[in-house]
């Protein structure tokens, strides 16, 4: 099983549609995050969790909202989606005591909004 | 602002060979700095890091250049084969927080 697990892999959706993207962990680390992933732009943040009762805005939070239900689960929604939400969404986690080992990333969603 | 950068969106090098990705940042209080390869359909995965008080780190084939003066650091690959061909990213810490750059696609030919 993957380290991290990221669902559904692909989605379509319609224009003012709610739709929750899940992001689950093994790996056993406190710290979670949600990247975009558009061409030329690169991984942005969009939110991220330094522990089960901490939650943080990233660079581009707005029209998304996260929850931590467990330290191994972090979930994004976008609660009314539009088609510039149109990426690849890559969860990842982090241990606190290692930074020079960097993130490991889920496989990432594809989402789709028409 | 884009505070990490890498502005060659492609390189295209022969196998065997030296591959050299830039990478440039703007800010002072990035505590480390981290190379990321990744492959179409896959998330992607951690390849070398470098310390800000270093100024270099090798792992392999892998080796991190970092020019604290210039705000740069650099990923030497060598040699170059062609299952390195994917997209890589530079990324900077920041309090544990990661920003990265926009990705420079690597070619590797046989």
């Amino acid at each position: 099983d993957a380290d991290v697990t990221q669902t559904p892999r692909n989605r379509i959706t319609k224009t003012g549609k709610r739709i929750m993207l899940e992001c689950s962990q093994t790996k056993g680390h406190d710290r979670m995050y949600w990247y975009r992933q558009d061409p030329g732009l690169g991984l942005r943040l969009i939110y991220y969790s330094f522990d089960v009762k901490d939650i943080n805005k990233g660079e581009i939070s707005d029209g998304y909202s996260v929850s931590r239900q467990a330290q191994a689960k972090f979930s994004l929604s976008l609660e009314s989606a539009i088609p510039n939400q149109t990426a690849l969404y890559f969860c990842a986690t982090s241990d606190r005591d290692s930074p020079w080992h960097g993130y490991t990333f889920g496989s990432g969603t594809r989402l789709t909004v028409v | 602002d884009q505070q990490v950068k890498q502005n060659s969106p492609s390189l295209s090098v022969q196998e065997g060979r030296i591959s050299i990705l830039n990478c440039d940042y703007t800010n002072s209080m990035f505590d480390y700095f981290l190379w990321y390869k990744k492959y179409p359909a896959e998330g992607p995965t951690f390849l070398i890091s470098i310390s800000s008080i270093k100024d270099k780190n090798e792992d392999g084939r892998f080796t991190v250049f970092l020019n604290k003066s210039a705000k740069h650091l650099s990923l030497h690959i060598v040699p170059s084969q062609p299952g390195d061909s994917a997209v890589y990213f530079c990324a900077a810490s920041e309090y544990g927080k990661l920003t990265f750059g926009q990705g420079t696609i690597l070619t590797v030919h046989p």
